[in-house]
């Protein structure tokens, strides 16, 4: 099992350019989430999704969108990539089905450099 | 809203000196709390998880934490600290009896002094 995997891990942008985020899981989770991780400030929700055909958005949401057109992908784009996005990307996923299913598990991460 | 807070951004110990990294969480209802280690250039992976069944949780690498309701605590400890316990730990909760999000603080930098 490979578990999560982001595709890609490395990626410069010029400021304008758009571009798609892969999350891809072998486990069979329902949940999945996009978080941002920068310097001091830890992991923070960008969009999350219960289900296939389901997304909500997180605690940072603007200048990206996100799709799960199946249950075993979730997509994050960036419309119109800014220097502010610059950051390193990581998708989790977890099971939801009662408390012993609640740990998430990460992929290895995109680091995402906007010039 | 659910939050964590990780008090010190940094802690640096000796090779073979006791390890404790402090995580708060603010919810009325006690959630289910994680500590997750990354090491540079990695994903998160899972140290250990409290989910009400023991107050005293062990992991892996020798680390163990103890949730305290009265005092909204879930500090991670090691009784001796070794080199390869560097890298970044992150505490987490996620609420129970709602949705499953996992909230993060915002780290704590391990720092190990040979």
């Amino acid at each position: 099992n490979a578990g999560v995997t982001q595709t890609p891990k490395f990626r410069v942008l010029k400021t304008g350019q758009s571009m798609t985020l892969l999350c891809a899981q072998d486990m069979n989770h329902e949940y999945m989430y996009w978080y941002r991780q920068d310097p001091g400030m830890g992991l923070r929700l960008i969009h999350y999704s219960v289900g296939e055909g389901t997304t909500a958005k997180g605690e940072v949401p603007d200048g990206y969108n996100v799709s799960r057109l199946k249950k075993q992908n979730f997509l994050l784009g960036l419309e119109s990539a800014a220097p502010s996005q610059t950051s390193v990307y990581f998708c989790a996923t977890l099971v939801g089905q009662g408390p012993m299913n609640t740990e998430a598990f990460f992929g290895q991460g995109t680091r995402l450099t906007v010039v | 809203a659910q939050s964590v807070t990780q008090l010190g951004s940094h802690v640096s110990v000796s090779e073979g000196a006791l390890v404790l990294l402090r995580c708060n969480y603010s919810s009325s209802v006690p959630p289910y709390l994680f500590w997750y280690v990354q090491y540079p250039n990695q994903g998160l992976q899972l140290l250990l998880k409290y989910t009400s069944a023991a107050t005293l949780v062990k992991g892996i690498n020798g680390f163990e934490a103890e949730f305290k309701k009265s005092e909204t605590s879930f500090h991670l400890t090691k009784p001796s600290a070794h080199m390869s316990d560097a890298a970044e730990y992150f505490c987490a909760a996620v609420r129970s009896g709602g949705s499953y999000i996992p909230t993060f603080g915002r780290g704590t930098s391990l720092i190990v002094h040979p």
